[in-house]
């Protein structure tokens, strides 16, 4: 069975200090990994996909990357409005719906 | 830009009441998904249309639910008889491809 998990449950960062959030991931045939934040009450926000080991994507702080069984988020320099959840899914060969992780919550402190 | 729409984005409902989710996806999607989210939980995957046709309901969709997506454009998602554990926020996605999924604002519903 596909699954993903996130660590840490909870970060908590000064302005600035920089860190990286985990994703490991078991998926038969990965078709896609995908990392989203959510900010609270709202739905989740589209950030990356990553098709396979070795690819980066990056968006302004933020850098994903990804091997055989775990992805991180990079976060580099980090301001307060960077403060959210943030999710990490799995898309595998057998069908088309993703699968969850419970997500890193991250509070970045002014 | 329009973007995934849902309403209501809040509802009320008393135990044992059915309650309808309208999800309105972005126009030349062809692939819609619903998702339910729990406090601390990401989002849980229920069912999910490509045009017209519902491809897959997860063993959490108990027969109490039921989503259509007439014409292959809005879709609807009931629950007869609510029980307090629906209780959730319910997210609606679409894609044009099998990969990004965009979602709306969720519509929370909260079960008394």
């Amino acid at each position: 069975e596909d699954q993903v998990t996130q660590s840490p449950e909870a970060l908590r960062l000064q302005e600035g200090e920089s860190s990286s959030l985990n994703c490991s991931y078991t998926v038969s045939g990965l078709r896609g990994l995908f990392w989203y934040r959510q900010d609270p009450g709202k739905g989740p926000e589209f950030l990356f996909t990553l098709y396979s080991a070795g690819e980066e994507k990056e968006k302004e702080r933020l850098k994903a990357t990804l091997t055989k069984k775990e992805s991180f988020l990079h976060i580099t320099a980090p301001k307060p409005e960077d403060s959210a959840t943030y999710l990490c899914a799995v898309q595998g060969g057998g069908d088309d719906k993703i699968i969850f992780g419970k997500g890193t919550r991250l509070h970045i402190l002014p | 830009d329009t973007g995934v729409s849902q309403d209501p984005r809040h509802k009320i409902t008393k135990r044992g009441q059915n309650v309808t989710f309208r999800c309105d996806p972005i126009s030349e999607h062809n692939r819609l998904y619903w998702y339910r989210q729990t406090l601390g939980q990401g989002p849980e995957f229920l069912t999910y249309f490509q045009n017209e046709a519902q491809l897959e309901k997860s063993r959490l969709l108990s027969d109490r639910f039921s989503a259509e997506r007439p014409k292959g454009s809005f879709s609807t998602l009931e629950i007869q008889r609510t029980e307090q554990g629906d209780s959730a926020m319910y997210l609606c996605a679409s894609s044009d491809r099998a990969h990004e999924q965009y979602f709306g604002p969720g519509t929370r519903l909260t079960v008394t």
